[in-house]
């Protein structure tokens, strides 16, 4: 079983609709939580960095983490066709070092 | 946030041959990553480098096929040994202090 579960998708919505990404996972010890989001032949880019329960909000974007279900969402308001790429949740555990631990990765496509 | 550059970004090479992937940061950093990402994969870690000590590997990475350089706080490099078509991948680097910003990365086709 993987550490960091993500459901590969792809997720096709119309535009406007509100979409709803995921992520469980299974190490209790982590403590951060990302969303990056990476277009075709681009690196990732951070879209939001959460550290305790609850949601944090940044402009469409509201991330989502539930410590006690292991689970984390990143939620997209008005979603447009320029949010069609792949999303990718991550996981640090600062006491084990900084690396981060990857879901697979969502693809979501936004039709006009 | 580290401003991260990769060079180069693209490359195709042959089968056996080796290729080199540089990382600069834009300010000194303890420590730098670096990543694999295969086609349609997310991003697997390969080792930890440090500056003036080895590279830590991640299980399933070992030195001979992957060797990092670190010879300053802002600067390492990473070499992709006798290459197999099974390593093309984009290869990405990313360094603390936060370690959660990459670079476009290096897309590696083998032939």
């Amino acid at each position: 079983q993987k550490e960091v579960e993500q459901d590969p998708g792809p997720l096709s919505v119309p535009e406007g609709a509100i979409v709803s990404l995921n992520c469980t996972y299974s190490n209790s010890a982590f403590q951060y939580f990302m969303w990056y989001r990476q277009y075709s032949r681009k690196g990732p880019e951070l879209l939001m960095y959460t550290y305790s329960s609850g949601n944090k909000e940044d402009g469409r974007f509201t991330a989502q983490v539930d410590k006690s279900s292991k689970y984390i969402s990143l939620f997209i308001r008005d979603s447009q066709p320029s949010d069609s790429a792949t999303y990718l949740c991550a996981m640090r555990n600062n006491n084990a070092g900084n690396m981060l631990t990857f879901g697979g990765g969502t693809r979501l496509m936004v039709k006009p | 946030s580290a401003v991260i550059s990769q060079k180069p970004s693209r490359d195709i090479c042959q089968r056996g041959t080796s290729l080199t992937i540089q990382c600069q940061v834009d300010s000194q950093v303890t420590m730098m990553f670096w990543y694999r990402q295969q086609p349609g994969q997310s991003l697997t870690l390969i080792a930890t480098a440090n500056q003036g000590s080895e590279a830590t590997y991640e299980s399933g990475f070992v030195i001979d096929k992957f060797p990092i350089s670190r010879p300053n706080l802002t600067f390492s490099t990473l070499t992709v040994s006798n290459l197999s078509p099974e390593d093309s991948s984009i290869y990405l680097c990313s360094a603390l202090p936060e370690a959660l910003h990459f670079g476009n990365g290096t897309r590696l086709t083998v032939t």
